[in-house]
């Protein structure tokens, strides 16, 4: 079963300081690993997007690794800001008859100042 | 570049009444998606278009959830009758094609409160 799992749920953190994000998942044939981006009250928006021979990429102070191997995905965001505060979704496509597209939960970060 | 445009925004209505959702994708997008997102949890994918046809619906409660792409642009998401356990957002997507190389832009959804 094509599943997509994230952890933690849920993070607090002091402004400025690093944090790193886990996405596991056990989707096949994979296709691309993305993470988005979701304010509260705001659809997601997209941060990387990576395939299958990339291993890192990164979008200004995100950072996204990719282990195919493991099945295993972390985003890393460096001095945080209070506006870094939302939800981060790891979402997995694979390929198959009708393109499938796996969502995981998500996890909630909170930036203190 | 305009974004996805949904309404309403916001919606309460009682269990067993109906309610249609409006979707306008970006300019020149081709795939357009409806997602339900329940607190707490990730979207889910209800329907999938692909110009003004139907490319994956595997995951849409057909007997109360009904989505059409007329014209290949708008769209609209109906329920009825809407269920206490509809209550969600609901996003709507769009992308240039189907291929998942593709970003989607998500627009700002809607979210439904069924009493």
């Amino acid at each position: 079963k094509n599943q997509v799992e994230q952890s933690p749920q849920s993070l607090i953190i002091l402004e400025g300081k690093n944090c790193t994000l886990q996405c596991n998942y056990t989707v096949s044939p994979f296709s691309n690993l993305r993470w988005y981006k979701q304010d509260t009250g705001r659809g997601p928006v997209s941060l990387t997007i990576m395939t299958f021979s990339e291993n890192t990429k990164s979008n200004g102070r995100y950072t996204a690794t990719l282990d195919a191997d493991t099945k295993q995905s972390s985003l890393h965001i460096t001095a945080s800001q209070l506006s870094d505060s939302a939800s981060y979704i790891c979402v997995v496509s694979a390929y198959s008859s009708a393109s499938k597209i796996i969502f995981g939960s998500g996890t909630r970060l909170s930036i203190r100042p | 570049e305009a974004g996805v445009a949904q309404s309403p925004r916001y919606k309460i209505i009682e269990k067993r009444q109906s309610v249609a959702f409006w979707c306008n994708p970006i300019s020149g997008h081709a795939t357009l998606y409806w997602y339900q997102q329940i607190l707490g949890q990730g979207p889910k994918l209800l329907i999938q278009f692909q110009n003004n046809g139907v490319v994956d619906d595997s995951q849409l409660p057909k007997d109360r959830f009904s989505a059409e792409r007329l014209k290949g642009v708008d769209s609209t998401l109906k329920i009825q009758p809407a269920k206490l356990e509809d209550s969600a957002v609901y996003l709507c997507a769009s992308s240039l094609e189907g291929d998942l190389a593709y970003e989607q832009y998500f627009g700002p959804g809607t979210r439904l409160t069924v009493t």
